[in-house]
């Protein structure tokens, strides 16, 4: 299948900080990614529509100011957590469609806010 | 955010069995799909369905698209060990790429050998 990548894996950082997460397609170009949160023991909940070339889509009660999602190629959407605080810790985990109308996940990014 | 209803919650049995779970929905979907999400990872297409009626399969593993297209079920044969991991059904309204998933509540699955 195809492959989507994160990075980083893990990040730990301070409250007040800004966290980047990139999301990468390494064998197809998508020009449509979604971004998930997942807390412990529980489903994945659609944060936001990312969208090659403008802005990105926010599901209902998501912050976009606090949230910052960039799709600048057809490989390329990175989510910046801003002025993270400790309930923003959660799993955020990224998807990408290919040209065959198939959906993949990336491996995830475990974000701890101290 | 919508979620579907998956049940059960947690299954726990011993090796060699076979699971049934299943998802239900208040609303009709054009796309159902099942995935397993092990540990600290994303999850990982198991089975995609594109048919009312439609039945799938992928090795021990099998899905059905509902007539109502209101749900869907999983079964997994002969269970194994490796066969851990939290399952998820999705539901996807439209075709496409700008159309999202609505996931299920997931289904945690252990197996003691």
């Amino acid at each position: 299948g195809a492959v989507v990548s994160q990075h980083p894996s893990r990040v730990i950082c301070k409250s007040g900080t800004s966290v980047k997460i990139e999301c990468r397609s390494l064998d197809f170009q998508a020009t449509t990614m979604f971004w998930y949160r997942q807390f412990p023991k529980q489903s994945l909940m659609l944060m936001a529509t990312s969208n090659e070339g403008s802005k990105a889509t926010y599901e209902q009660g998501v912050e976009k100011d606090k949230f910052l999602i960039n799709h600048a190629s057809l490989t390329l959407s990175t989510l910046t957590v801003t002025s993270a605080h400790p309930e923003d810790s959660s799993f955020y985990i990224c998807s990408a469609w290919t040209p065959y109308n198939e959906q993949f996940f990336g491996p995830g990014t475990r974000l701890t806010v101290l | 955010g919508q979620q579907l209803n998956q049940s059960p919650q947690s299954m726990f049995i011993q090796e060699g069995e076979d699971v049934s779970m299943n998802c239900t929905s208040s609303s009709i979907f054009n796309t159902w799909l099942w995935y397993k999400q092990d540990p600290g990872e994303g999850p990982v297409l198991l089975i995609a369905l594109y048919k009312a009626g439609e039945l799938t399969s992928n090795g021990r593993l099998t899905a059905q698209f509902g007539i109502t297209r209101k749900d869907s079920f999983l079964n997994i044969s002969a269970s194994i060990p490796s066969d851990v991991g939290i399952y998820f059904c999705a539901g996807q309204r439209g075709g496409g790429a700008t159309n999202k998933l609505i996931f299920g509540t997931g289904t945690l699955l252990a197996v003691q050998p």
